[in-house]
């Protein structure tokens, strides 16, 4: 089964870039990376989906090196609200079920 | 906006009985999925369904059954609950299958077995 991993937590202040990192290392061919943003008592909310390269919206980017076995979520500017947990979802090659990653605490301070 | 609700927030059930945790959607979508979610092991997929009556499992079925009788229903039924189906449960809902879509996501609930 595919092991995707995530730092358990990170740290940052208002107004300072974020990166947090994904390894996927067995992620379906066709599939996409999705990102998921979680706030306490509420259901996960999506945020960001790419195959490759890069990927920006609104409210992130996501980059994603040549051979897919890591993404990374980019939050431009954090600001306090921006604190939750985040979670990437990838498609496991072998099996073709659904893997989270074990979820990255953010906390963002004033 | 889709919107998608679970039965309860919050549920306390005594070891052995049976629990049904219900889920409902309003935005037509094929795909229904049920996870649990438990400090440091992150979600977890349980089942899922990709259509009326059809049902697949996920990585931990174990304890676990559901059932789809209309599009836009699912049912998560624990036979003989325990306490270590202790848990957050979240239901989720997308139209196409796998994750190359957005899913959508249930407030969750969450049951105590005691």
């Amino acid at each position: 089964l595919a092991k995707t991993t995530q730092p358990i937590s990170m740290d940052s202040y208002e107004g300072q870039e974020v990166n947090i990192t994904c390894s996927h290392n067995n992620i379906a061919t066709n599939d996409y990376i999705t990102w998921y943003q979680q706030f306490p008592s509420q259901g996960p909310r999506f945020i960001i989906q790419g195959y490759k390269t890069k990927v920006t919206n609104e409210v992130a980017s996501l980059f994603i090196p040549a051979d897919r076995k890591s993404s990374t979520l980019s939050l431009p500017r954090v600001s306090l609200s921006d604190t939750a947990v985040y979670y990437c979802l990838v498609g496991d090659y072998n099996t073709d079920k659904l893997i989270f990653g074990t979820g990255t605490r953010l906390q963002v301070f004033p | 906006d889709v919107k998608v609700t679970q039965s309860s927030r919050y549920l306390v059930k005594r070891t052995g009985e049976k629990v049904f945790l219900e889920c409902v959607q309003d935005m037509d979508h094929e795909n229904m999925f049920w996870y649990r979610q438990d400090p440091g092991l992150g979600l977890r997929l349980i089942y899922f369904s990709y259509d009326v009556k059809m049902k697949e499992k996920g990585d931990i079925p174990e304890g676990y059954s559901v059932s789809r009788e209309k599009k836009e229903r699912f049912s998560l039924i624990l036979e003989s609950a325990s306490t270590n189906q202790t848990s957050m449960y979240l239901c989720a809902t997308g139209d196409e299958r796998g994750p190359s879509y957005e899913q959508y996501f249930g407030p969750g609930t969450r049951l105590t077995v005691t």
